[in-house]
């Protein structure tokens, strides 16, 4: 099974307007971390917001913010205000074990945003 | 902070040489750096996880004798891709994390080989 699914390949979204790009997510572990990264087409991956799974709260970041809903399994990135320069890939990815040594990221196969003048 | 640099940022190289791609954490010590690879249009794939001053854990399917991961210093980690043929082309990312922290990219590596 998928431990990370986006399930829109690509968005398009008015300039100045918001727009949710979805994640969810499959993971047996209470202690886990989620992320968000942006990767324009320079390729550098950007990152841009993180949640904890004991997070009590939605995690944000400027313009960023993540919809953590725990019992559906989902981590929406809602990016408010689009911007032209937010045209780019955006990964949400999981880290599970989040305590002790570095564990690995598992990425989403992306959502390839653009942002219409 | 949390830079991340890698060196070169493209290399094109004829089939049947070794390549070396350098990942440096500029202002943070890394006590485990990560490589990934990306085809175009694709995600992120591990291939595999060093902690400094130990042997890389390679993900299953990624061959150990062909990448080989070095990680002598808490700044450095070194791939380098020997005997590449095209089929190594790829876009090779590496990261780096101070123990349990977010963990930080690199710029990555365009690789062509001939």
């Amino acid at each position: 099974a998928q431990k990370i699914t986006q399930t829109q390949p690509g968005m398009f979204v008015q300039e100045k307007e918001a727009v949710t790009l979805d994640c969810t997510y499959d993971t047996s572990d209470p202690s886990y971390g989620l992320f968000w990264y942006k990767q324009p087409s320079s390729g550098e991956m950007i990152f841009l917001i993180y949640q904890g799974s004991y997070d009590q709260q939605n995690a944000t970041e400027g313009r960023y913010s993540l919809n953590f809903q725990k019992a559906r399994k989902s981590a929406n990135l809602v990016i408010s205000a689009s911007q032209l320069g937010d045209s780019a890939m955006y990964f949400c990815a999981m880290r599970e074990n989040p305590s002790g040594s570095a564990r690995q990221l598992t990425f989403g196969s992306g959502t390839q945003l653009t942002v219409l003048p | 902070g949390a830079v991340v640099s890698q060196h070169p940022s493209w290399v094109i190289c004829k089939s049947g040489t070794s390549v070396k791609i350098e990942c440096r954490s500029l202002d943070f010590q890394a006590t485990t750096m990560f490589w990934y690879r990306q085809f175009p249009k694709q995600s992120l794939m591990l291939m595999a996880t060093s902690n400094e001053g130990s042997k890389a854990t390679y993900e299953q399917g990624v061959e150990k004798d062909k990448f080989l991961i070095n990680h002598a210093s808490l700044t450095l980690s070194t791939l380098t891709v020997t005997s590449a043929h095209p089929e190594d082309s790829s876009f090779y990312i590496c990261s780096a994390s101070r123990g349990s922290d977010t963990q930080y990219f690199g710029p990555g590596t365009r690789l062509t080989v001939l």
